[in-house]
């Protein structure tokens, strides 16, 4: 299995700023991903974080909100930009196997204030 | 497309009863179906999976699913609740061209002392 970190694991944002948050992989995973958890409800795959090439996004979400970096195999990057109070979630970085099993990390739970 | 029903957004036990939490899945082949569990402020840990093998898989903490392609359903199963498996639940198929997870709505599970 893989053991996800990420961080920060919680922060409160003052809304038109931006947060970036880190996630970090202590082996080798074929894919990333990053999921959205809005309060009350399942998680939402955001984009898969290619590395070193730009990230693949689902319907609905788009680069310029937020930018994803994986510069190596174990570390990739999100930003959520212009933040507002819909942007109040769980945000979840998960790493996948050749096996097609996903491990997550712990979360960063972000308000919008 | 894939997809993941679960049929009860909660589901209530007595400690020592047994649980049953039911997952529909609608997909074009094969799939490969997993079960997540997250507890309360904690990150998602994959419970068990199904890939094609034996149609019963026995996961962690007890916790066993059975792949019926008949009723196309993969429902969750423990013989015996114990407290500290009150959670949420998740029914998961996996899109296996790109290693996407779709998640189900989720079965928030109560156990009574």
């Amino acid at each position: 299995s893989a053991v996800i970190s990420q961080k920060p694991s919680r922060d409160i944002c003052q809304r038109g700023t931006s947060l970036t948050i880190q996630c970090q992989v202590d082996s080798q995973v074929t894919m990333m991903f990053w999921y959205r958890q809005q309060p009350g409800q399942s998680l939402t795959l955001i984009a898969t974080a290619n590395q070193g090439s730009e990230a693949t996004y689902e319907s609905g979400f788009v680069i310029d909100k937020f930018p994803i970096s994986r510069p190596n195999l174990t570390f990739s990057t999100l930003t959520v930009s212009n933040l507002s109070p819909e942007d109040s979630s769980i945000y979840l970085c998960s790493g996948g196997t050749s096996q097609e099993t996903q491990y997550f990390g712990p979360g960063t739970r972000l308000l919008v204030l | 497309a894939q997809s993941v029903t679960q049929l009860d957004s909660h589901v209530s036990v007595s400690e020592g009863t047994p649980v049953l939490l039911r997952c529909n899945y609608s997909s074009s082949y094969s799939p490969s179906l997993f079960w997540y569990v997250q507890h309360p402020n904690k990150g998602l840990q994959l419970l068990l999976k199904y890939t094609s093998a034996a149609t019963l898989v026995k996961g962690i903490n007890g916790f066993e699913a059975e792949f019926k392609k008949s009723e196309t359903s993969f429902h969750l199963t423990k013989p015996s609740a114990h407290m500290s498996d009150a959670a949420e639940y998740f029914c998961v198929v996996s899109d296996g061209s790109r290693y996407k997870l779709i998640f189900g709505s989720g079965t928030r599970l109560l156990v009574r002392p």
